[in-house]
């Protein structure tokens, strides 16, 4: 079945640029979205179609997209940033994926 | 404002049927532009797809489900349902339903999502 890798961690200190990396065989054919979850919420988009952003998510989130990896890159990180974030794309049939997971520490 | 409020038992027993329903309000889930779909999360794991619904009827699943899987819609309620048949612990998750932006073909996401219900298979 396809998947989507997501590196399970990664640290930034308050105001670095943090970029949480997802790779997937489908990424140059399919979008990508990003959801952003904070402990006991539901998820939140945060992307939609690998680099818009919805109506009320600060600038400071951004998305790229590359090949076969598409990245999250979250600018100037506020440590409410501090979250899972999960990427999200489908295969060839439309079979809806999600990545694993990257939990984002703010130091 | 549109919002999505999952329902249902909280608790049910291995090899029976849990059952849940999504009520929308703020919007019709007749709009001819969504899918309306579930999701759910293990605890301390990940998202995984269920499946969706158009409010036609039409349905589409994920494989690894699609035999224990059924969906389906009251548009007179604004509600859509689900359930799950011959459950395990492994079914054992956070359930969360949500409006899904689809044509089947290239796009397809999540937004916004119901605040999720925690279903637990037990005896």
């Amino acid at each position: 079945s396809y998947e989507l890798t997501q590196p399970p961690s990664v640290s930034v200190s308050p105001g670095q640029t943090a970029r949480i990396t997802c790779s997937g065989d489908a990424l140059p054919k399919q979008y990508a979205y990003w959801y952003q979850q904070k402990p006991g919420q539901a998820p939140v988009l945060v992307i939609y179609k690998d680099s818009e952003r919805p109506s009320g998510i600060p600038e400071r989130f951004s998305g790229s997209s590359s090949g076969t990896t598409v990245t999250l890159t979250i600018s100037g990180v506020q440590a409410e940033d501090e979250a899972d974030y999960y990427c999200q794309s489908a295969d060839s049939s439309g079979t809806v994926v999600f990545g694993g997971g990257t939990k984002l520490t703010v130091l | 404002q549109l919002q999505l409020q999952e329902s249902g038992p909280g608790l049910v027993k291995p090899s029976e049927t849990l059952s849940l329903t999504c009520t929308v309000s703020g919007g019709s889930i007749s709009s001819s532009s969504y899918y309306w779909g579930w999701i759910r999360q293990p605890p301390g794991k990940g998202l995984e797809w269920i499946g969706s619904i158009y409010y036609s009827g039409s349905t589409y699943y994920n494989p690894s489900l699609k035999s224990r899987v059924t969906i389906s819609v009251d548009t007179s309620k604004n509600q859509f349902s689900l359930k799950l048949s011959s459950v395990t612990a492994a079914d054992t998750a956070v359930y969360y339903c949500a409006r899904h932006w689809s044509d089947r073909s290239r796009y397809n996401w999540f937004d916004p999502w119901g605040q999720g219900t925690l279903v637990t298979v037990s005896s």
